[in-house]
């Protein structure tokens, strides 16, 4: 049965990047028919779709936030990454990883339990 | 870009009663929406997908309707364990939420 695991800082510094990676088991990265992606919600606040990526390395981004937004994946890992640049406050959020195993990229099936991340100086 | 509206953003009801949720598209988009339910201090979970597909494993309780632009999310009775917030989501290689609804039991 398919798993996912986010790690990462739990606090980042305002300018600095926030690194995330999701550690996937019970399946492989490379499958054809998944997304991976991300997800996130600051708190007491609702949901925010991040981007998601497949296999083969096309990648789908939130138009607000891509131009500080690169997901990848590291097959020889099974995991997946996200590093969001240039963070502030407003980047403070508990950050969930997915997957969508539709095949056409359309529901988010699968969820990791989330990891919040804290920016502050 | 498409918004997404649901109402109400909050409601009380008894355990048994019937539920509805209703979302809201901006413009026509077709039967891409879905349905998630969170619990407080827990990922989302997806219960409905394509306006009115029950996910595997979700209770038959559930259920999804519409098109267009205008989409309901039903608990036919509501139990203890429904308490969570609703979320409605519109796909089209983006992916947008709606604001939410609170369930809580009277």
């Amino acid at each position: 049965q398919l798993q996912l695991q986010e790690s990462g800082p739990g606090l980042v510094k305002p300018s600095e990047t926030l690194s995330l990676t999701c550690t996937v088991s019970g399946g492989s990265i490379s499958s054809s028919s998944y997304y991976w992606g991300w997800i996130r919600q600051p708190p007491g606040k609702g949901l925010e779709w991040i981007g998601n990526i497949y296999y083969s390395g096309s990648t789908y981004h939130n138009p607000s936030l891509k131009s500080r937004v690169t997901i990848s994946v590291d097959t020889s890992k099974n995991q997946f990454s996200l590093k969001l640049s240039s963070v502030t406050a407003a980047d403070t959020a508990v950050y969930y990883c997915n997957v969508d195993s539709s095949g056409r990229l359309s529901y988010f099936d699968l969820w990791g339990r989330g990891t919040l991340v804290t920016v502050s100086s | 870009d498409i918004q997404m509206t649901q109402s109400p953003s909050s409601l009380s009801a008894s355990v048994g009663d019937r539920v509805t949720i209703t979302c809201q598209a901006s413009q026509d988009i077709n039967n891409y929406l879905n349905w998630y339910q969170q619990k407080p201090g827990k990922a989302p979970k997806l219960l409905i997908y394509d306006a009115s597909n029950l996910e595997t494993g979700v209770p038959s309780r559930f259920s999804g309707s519409g098109s267009g632009t205008d989409f309901t999310f039903t608990i036919s009775s509501l139990q203890p364990e429904d308490i969570a917030t609703y979320y409605c989501q519109h796909y089209d290689n983006l992916f947008t939420f709606g604001p939410g609804t609170k369930v809580d039991i009277k």
